[in-house]
């Protein structure tokens, strides 16, 4: 089973801040993606990477940037934190494996951290 | 990107089936569909992708019309614990270079399975 961890459940942080969030996967796979979920929002993507130094900017990079220095690991950054960023994060794998298998390639997911910027 | 609209809740009672619908008019060629399950306190979790007419796996079913404007998600016979949000997510098949803005999540719908 793929296992997708990130290394907080729960995070409090001062505004200005630089705030580091960390994601490991334990599967070998190309693709990494971090999220933000919030209320009537669902999911929206920050930055996504299909390759160890490689990132694309998702919908809503601003505040935000990457660092993928190993492929097992996806660092999201929050650079000067701001209270609007307090939010559900969440990071997710996945591979180009399964698209022979399946036609396309499903994301596994960590169970979100919950960061909250006072 | 594909605009993408599904209800925001539903209510149903266990042993009853449920027929959850994704709207999604500007699909393009290459764009599958895939649906997620999502309990309070853990990420979504998987549980079925199609590209056309109907697939099935052991806990659901996935209806997608010729027109591919739409998709419909089937969860035969319902239980208490199948009450979660469930997201619709359109993606552009493989994620490569230029891929980023290729993948659209709904914005999930709340399922309250009552007894």
């Amino acid at each position: 089973d793929v296992k997708v961890t990130q290394s907080s459940r729960y995070l409090v942080k001062r505004t200005g801040e630089k705030v580091f969030l960390e994601c490991v996967q334990d599967m070998d796979h190309e693709n990494m993606f971090w999220y933000r979920q919030d209320p009537g929002l669902g999911l929206r993507l920050i930055y996504f990477s299909y390759d160890v130094k490689m990132k694309e900017k998702g919908d809503i990079p601003e505040g935000y940037s990457v660092s993928r220095e190993k492929k097992e690991r996806f660092s999201l950054i929050l650079e000067s934190a701001s209270t609007n960023q307090t939010s559900m994060y969440l990071c997710a794998s996945s591979t180009i494996r399964d698209i022979l298998l399946m036609g396309n390639q499903p994301q596994h997911f960590g169970d979100g951290t919950r960061l909250s910027i006072l | 990107l594909a605009k993408i609209t599904q209800p925001i809740s539903m209510d149903s009672y266990e042993g009853q089936e449920v027929n959850i619908t994704c709207s999604h008019n500007n699909i393009a060629t290459n764009d599958y569909i895939t649906w997620y399950q999502q309990f309070p306190s853990q990420g979504p979790r998987f549980i079925i992708q199609g590209y056309k007419t109907k697939v099935t796996n052991e806990v659901a079913s996935l209806f997608i019309p010729a027109d591919r404007k739409s998709s419909t998600l089937s969860l035969p016979r319902v239980s208490l614990s199948d009450t979660a949000v469930y997201y619709c997510l359109v993606a552009r098949r493989g994620f490569s270079s230029g891929s980023a803005r290729q993948l659209t999540f709904g914005s999930g719908t709340q399922l309250t399975v009552l007894p």
